[in-house]
């Protein structure tokens, strides 16, 4: 079975500057994918960013970049720049290929500090 | 806004009572999931829908049940509830397999 593993429950930045989120997670699959997705107050669940597992260069989304570390089975998510906007809690998703299937670690707090 | 519609955003009821979650997906998404998420359990899914055929379960209880129909809307619906079912339940829409999900905004059902 798959598990997704965030060991930092809250993380706290000042904005404009730049914070990292980690994230690993445990496979025997070969083909994956991986997201991290955003949770503001709202509740509204965001796809933040997308990564292939067969794809070694790093997915890159505006301020929002990733460290995909395969071998390392690690995860982690680059915020640069912060914003206030970027208050919320940052889950990290595992789904194996053909399933749709989202596996969720249990998310990060992070808070934008003015 | 994700396009992926879910209602009501706010259900109480009370225990022992049954209710109907209902999501519209994205338009042209075939494939419906439901997850749930509470304080003790996290984000859990539950049950995966790809043109109104079951597709994969996962920590679904036997009273809960879901259905996709033609017009590919789903429905979770929750029997014999308990204070323990209150949680965010998210419908999620996907164009196919292997494409990211889209959600919804969640159903807040609050079990009294």
């Amino acid at each position: 079975a798959q598990t997704v593993t965030q060991s930092q429950p809250e993380m706290s930045v000042q904005e404009a500057e730049t914070v990292t989120l980690s994230c690993t997670y445990d496979t025997s699959e070969s083909n994956y994918y991986l997201f991290w997705y955003k949770q503001p107050p709202s509740r509204q669940m965001i796809l933040v960013i997308r990564q292939e597992a067969y794809k070694q260069q790093n997915a890159t989304e505006n301020r929002f970049s990733v460290n995909f570390q395969k071998a390392a089975k690690s995860f982690s998510l680059k915020i640069s720049d912060s914003q206030l906007g970027d208050t919320a809690m940052y889950f990290c998703a595992f789904m194996k290929t053909a399933t749709n299937k989202l596996i969720f670690g249990t998310g990060t707090l992070l808070a934008v500090q003015p | 806004d994700s396009g992926v519609t879910q209602t009501p955003k706010h259900l109480i009821t009370a225990t022992g009572q049954r209710v109907t979650l209902r999501c519209s997906p994205r338009s042209g998404d075939l494939s419906v999931y439901w997850y749930q998420q509470s304080l003790d359990q996290g984000l859990q899914f539950l049950i995966q829908y790809y043109n109104g055929e079951e597709r994969a379960k996962g920590n679904i209880l036997e009273r809960f049940s879901a259905q996709q129909f033609p017009d590919l809307h789903s429905e979770l619906n929750l029997s014999s509830l308990e204070l323990g079912d209150s949680a965010l339940y998210f419908c999620a829409s996907s164009a196919t397999m292997n494409t990211e999900a889209f959600f919804g905004q969640g159903t807040r059902l609050t079990v009294v």
